[in-house]
C-alpha cells in the first residue's frame, strides 16, 4: 500500500511567520501534488511536481513556495503566513503516467 | 470558472437506497474522471474511475456513468450504508495535459 505521510496533522502559526509542510511519500512516486482544500472550493492545485528539483506552479501558486531535494520529499513552504491561508492542506503523490493520485492524511494550519 | 461542477453541496439519502452523486465538467477535452471518497480528518481516497472510451464501470456497490455528450457523469452507490457517509469529490483529467481538476465535493449523509 501507497503511504503519504504528512509531518503535522494540526499546525498553528502566527501572521508573518515562515512555515513549512513536509510530505514523504514511500512508493517511489515521480510525482507530487500540493492542494488545499477549503468549504465549496473543492481541492485547488498550489503546486506539483514531476520529478526531483522539477516544480510546476498550480492554480493558485501565490504566497507559496515548494521544494523536491530528495524524490520521497516534498515541501510546501508559506513565506509569510497570512490568515487567508488557514485552510486544510493535501499532498498527494502519483506514478509517472498513471491518474490514480493517492493523499497523505492532511495538515489543517491556522493561521492567527 | 470552475471546469468541473459537483451542484448539489450535499446529499441525505436512507440505508439501503440508491445514492446518486452528479458532476457536470465543461472541458470536451477532459478525458479520464475519479472519484474520490473523503473522511473528516482524512485524505481523500480514490474509489472509482472511468475512461471517456467508455460509458460506465462497476465494481461492486459502485457504478460511475459518463454520458459525453452532455458532459456529466454520475455515481451511483447501492445499497448505500452509514459507512458511506462522507465528502465525494469528482475529478478530470486531460491526460495530454497530465493535471487533475477537483470539483467543490458532495456531502453524502447515509441514515440508518
Amino acid at each position: 500500500d501507497v503511504k503519504v505521510t504528512q509531518s503535522s496533522r494540526y499546525l498553528v502559526k502566527r501572521t508573518g511567520e515562515k512555515v513549512f509542510l513536509e510530505c514523504v511519500q514511500d512508493m517511489d512516486h515521480e510525482n507530487m501534488f500540493w492542494y488545499r482544500q477549503d468549504p465549496g472550493l473543492g481541492l485547488r492545485l498550489i503546486y506539483f511536481s514531476y520529478d526531483v528539483k522539477m516544480k510546476e506552479k498550480g492554480d493558485i501558486p501565490e504566497g507559496y513556495s515548494v521544494s523536491r531535494e530528495k524524490k520521497e520529499r516534498f515541501s510546501l513552504i508559506l513565506e509569510s503566513a497570512s490568515t487567508n491561508q488557514t485552510s486544510m492542506y493535501l499532498c498527494a503523490s502519483r506514478l509517472d503516467g498513471h491518474e490514480k493520485l493517492f493523499f497523505g492524511s492532511g495538515t489543517q494550519l491556522s493561521v492567527l | 470558472d470552475q471546469q468541473v461542477k459537483q451542484n448539489s453541496p450535499s446529499l441525505s439519502v436512507q440505508e439501503g437506497r440508491i445514492s446518486i452523486l452528479n458532476c457536470d465538467y465543461t472541458n470536451s477535452m477532459f478525458d479520464y474522471f475519479l472519484w474520490y471518497k473523503k473522511y473528516p480528518a482524512e485524505g481523500p481516497t480514490f474509489l472509482i474511475s472511468i475512461s471517456s472510451i467508455k460509458d460506465k464501470n462497476e465494481d461492486g456497490r459502485f457504478t460511475v456513468f459518463l454520458n459525453k455528450s452532455a458532459k456529466h457523469l454520475s455515481l451511483h452507490i447501492v445499497p448505500s450504508q452509514p459507512g458511506d457517509s462522507a465528502v465525494y469529490f469528482c475529478a478530470a483529467i486531460q491526460t495530454s495535459y497530465d493535471k487533475v481538476i477537483f470539483g467543490p465535493g458532495t456531502s453524502l449523509s447515509v441514515i440508518p
